[in-house]
């Protein structure tokens, strides 16, 4: 198992296009969860997936983002009609249950301009 | 609502000497855990040290442990005989009963050659 991937690894869009991207967690976790982390801070809760169920949402989680994991495998978090301030890290993690730790993806870097 | 604070946003310490990176938070939960990650500069989060509240022992990884004080609310990170690679930055985080992470501001480690 290679651990936590994401993709893309670096997007660039205009403002008011819709973005989605993808984390695939390591196969045997069944909790994923989403954070975004701007420059120089820690990273944020968004939201988390205990398998297909979607059970927590930031307030962070205007209604222009939307986040699924269908099938309990890869999850998806889509950001429609983008914002300069959407501009962050957008990181994944899964979680071993047992032992409550997190693994990080490497992000994704969104760029809106 | 927890919280969580580190108070150093920069350090810098000389190869091969031992630094402590200070880390406080609030809850009112009583069961929960700790951890420190680390963020080299462009890299992806790795976790460096686990702590469970109810164990009184203070956890050690390598040249890494922690000084967990419970009633304080505290839980330093000592790393021992730095490495150029420890240089990075790294963030304290509790674990929510929910699962989600909450994340100091970070502190920026400096490993002087």
């Amino acid at each position: 198992d290679t651990g936590v991937s994401q993709n893309p690894r670096h997007k660039i869009t205009k403002r008011g296009q819709n973005v989605t991207f993808r984390c695939d967690p390591i196969s045997e976790h069944n909790r994923l969860y989403w954070y975004r982390q701007t420059l120089g801070q820690g990273p944020e809760f968004l939201t988390y997936f205990q398998n297909e169920a979607q059970l927590e949402k930031s307030r962070l989680l205007s209604d222009r983002f939307s986040a699924e994991r269908p099938k309990g495998s890869f999850s998806t978090l889509e950001i429609q009609r983008t914002e300069q301030g959407d501009s962050a890290m957008y990181l994944c993690a899964s979680e071993d249950t047992r032992g409550h730790e997190q693994y990080f993806g490497p992000g994704t870097r969104l760029t809106v301009t | 609502a927890q919280t969580v604070t580190q108070s150093q946003p920069e350090m810098s310490v000389q190869e091969a000497e031992t630094v402590t990176l200070s880390c406080t938070y609030d809850t009112s939960e009583n069961n929960y855990y700790l951890f420190w990650y680390k963020q080299p500069p462009s890299r992806q989060m790795i976790l460096v040290i686990r702590q469970e509240a109810y164990k009184q022992q203070n956890a050690t990884e390598n040249r890494f442990s922690v000084n967990f004080q419970k009633a304080a609310k505290s839980f330093s990170l000592k790393i021992s005989d730095s490495q150029l690679g420890d240089t990075a930055m790294y963030f304290c985080a509790f674990r929510s009963h929910t699962g989600k992470l909450i994340f100091g501001q970070g502190t920026t480690l400096q490993v002087k050659p």
